[in-house]
C-alpha cells in the first residue's frame, strides 16, 4: 500500500530561519511527488517533482527528490510570517491513475 | 476566474440526515476529486472521477456515494451523516486523464455532524 509519511508534525521558528521538511514515502511504481502549502483554506501547489536529484527552486523555496532512498525535502530559506502553514506532500503511483496520496503534513508557525 | 467552485461552505447536519455537497469547475479538467482533511491526517481521498463516466473508490469510501454530473460537476452524498463524517471536505480538479499533476482545489466545505 502506498504511503507517505511526513516529519516533523510541527515546528516553530523565527523570521529569518532556514527550514527543511522531510517526506519519505512507499510506492508500487513511482511517477510523481508533489508538495503543495495550506493556509486557512485550499492547498496551494508549490512543486511537482518526477527526477531524482534536479531541484526545484521558486523564490527561497526549493525541493529535491531522492528516488533511491525514498525521500523528498522542502527547504525554505530566509523565512517570513507569511510563510507560516501547512506543508503537504502527496504522492502519485502509475498504478492508481490520477489519484494523490497524501501525508499528515507539517505545520510550520515562523514568529516574528 | 472561478476555478474550483463548492457548496455549501458550512453544513450542520443531525445524525441519520442526509446531504449533498456540489462541486464544479469551470477549467475544463478532466479529472475530478473528493478529499476529507481530518486534524493530524492530511487529506485522505474519498472518490474520484478521473473523466467524465467514470468514478472510483478512494482511501475512504465508506459512507459516501458520488455522482460525475457532466465534465463540470462531481458531487459527493452522504445517505445517513454520522459523527465521524465530522470533516473538511475539499473538491479538487486535474486537467490530465490519469496523470497525477497538479491539483486545483476548491476552498472546502466544513461539515458538522451531531
Amino acid at each position: 500500500e502506498d504511503k507517505v509519511v511526513q516529519s516533523p508534525l510541527s515546528l516553530v521558528v523565527h523570521e529569518g530561519d532556514t527550514v527543511t521538511l522531510n517526506c519519505s514515502y512507499e510506492v508500487t511504481n513511482f511517477r510523481s511527488l508533489l508538495w503543495y502549502k495550506q493556509e486557512k483554506k485550499a492547498p496551494t501547489f508549490l512543486f511537482m517533482l518526477t527526477s531524482s536529484g534536479i531541484e526545484k527552486k521558486s523564490g527561497r523555496l526549493s525541493s529535491i527528490l531522492d528516488k533511491k532512498e525514498l525521500f523528498s525535502i522542502l527547504n525554505i530559506t530566509a523565512t517570513q510570517t507569511g510563510d507560516s502553514a501547512v506543508y503537504l506532500c502527496a504522492l502519485g503511483d502509475y498504478n492508481q491513475g490520477g489519484k494523490l496520496i497524501f501525508g499528515q503534513g507539517t505545520e510550520l508557525s515562523v514568529k516574528p | 476566474n472561478a476555478g474550483v467552485t463548492q457548496t455549501p461552505k458550512f453544513q450542520v447536519l443531525k445524525t441519520g440526515q442526509s446531504m449533498t455537497l456540489q462541486c464544479a469547475q469551470d477549467m475544463n479538467h478532466n479529472s475530478m476529486y473528493w478529499y476529507r482533511q481530518d486534524p493530524g491526517m492530511g487529506l485522505r481521498l474519498i472518490y474520484y472521477s478521473a473523466s467524465e463516466g467514470t468514478t472510483d473508490k478512494g482511501e475512504v469510501p465508506n459512507g459516501y456515494n458520488v455522482s460525475r454530473l457532466n465534465k463540470r460537476e462531481f458531487s459527493l452524498r452522504l445517505e445517513s451523516a454520522a459523527p465521524s463524517q465530522t470533516s473538511v471536505y475539499f473538491c479538487a480538479s486535474s486537467l490530465l486523464q490519469g496523470n497525477p499533476g497538479e491539483l486545483f482545489f476548491g476552498e472546502g466545505s466544513r461539515l458538522t455532524v451531531l
